[in-house]
């Protein structure tokens, strides 16, 4: 199985500061069409994930500029320019390149 | 905007089977455009990926699931179903049903459904 390795599992931010999380992969997530097969997911506290980023850059539909995913290969980051209240939730790379799927353990953002 | 919904037993007594429907609307699941997937999560921990189907019915399964595990799909009713055998008290977590495109991200998810495994 690919294994996902998250960093910082607890990511403390102050409103209106960037944050930065990382995912790391164990095999690489390059497809031959050129594309990551590696998505970003947000589990805000009560609710089902939802879809942030994929195929590594990707922003989904409705999900705000200020998120942006960058990354190829094993190495990938989750970047949000200036953290609001609303960011704050579990975020989830996931590995849709081969089964079995894949998750990282989770980064915990929270607000200062 | 395709809207999914799980619905099964809450709770479940250990050695049973565990069966789970997802209801999907506002989509097809004969369409050639998405896969349907489980992926379910213990309390408080992270995610784990079950298995899914594509519309013509192949599947994938995780290894650490496959000898208990059966998805399946019901095109007459716009559903698709979960059934994992001799259940334990490990199996107790909130179970979601989610959508993915072609071969990728899964994109739209159910809002959850819990299942305890106890006697």
């Amino acid at each position: 199985d690919i294994v996902l390795t998250q960093s910082p599992l607890s990511l403390p931010v102050t409103p209106g500061e960037p944050a930065s999380i990382s995912c790391r992969s164990s095999q690489s997530l390059l497809r031959s069409n050129g594309y990551n097969y590696l998505d970003w997911h947000l589990q805000k506290p009560g609710q089902s994930p939802q879809l942030l980023i994929y195929l590594g850059s990707i922003r989904a539909s409705g999900v705000p500029d200020r998120f942006r995913g960058s990354g190829s290969g094993t190495n990938f980051t989750l970047q949000i320019s200036r953290v609001e209240a609303e960011d704050v939730g579990l975020y989830y790379c996931m590995q849709t390149l081969q089964t079995p799927h894949t998750f990282g353990q989770g980064t915990k953002l929270m607000i200062k | 905007q395709v809207q999914l919904q799980e619905s099964g037993p809450g709770l479940v007594k250990p050695s049973q089977t565990l069966s789970l429907t997802c209801t999907v609307s506002g989509g097809s699941i004969s369409s050639s455009d998405y896969y349907w997937s489980w992926i379910r999560q213990p309390a408080g921990k992270g995610l784990e990926w079950i298995g899914r189907i594509f519309p013509g019915g192949s599947t994938n399964y995780n290894p650490s699931l496959k000898s208990r595990l059966t998805i399946s799909q019901e095109k007459s009713t716009n559903q698709f179903s979960l059934k994992l055998t001799s259940v334990t008290a490990a199996d107790t977590a909130v179970y979601y049903c989610a959508r993915g495109v072609g071969g990728g991200a899964v994109d739209s998810w159910g809002q959850g459904t819990l299942v305890r495994v106890s006697s």
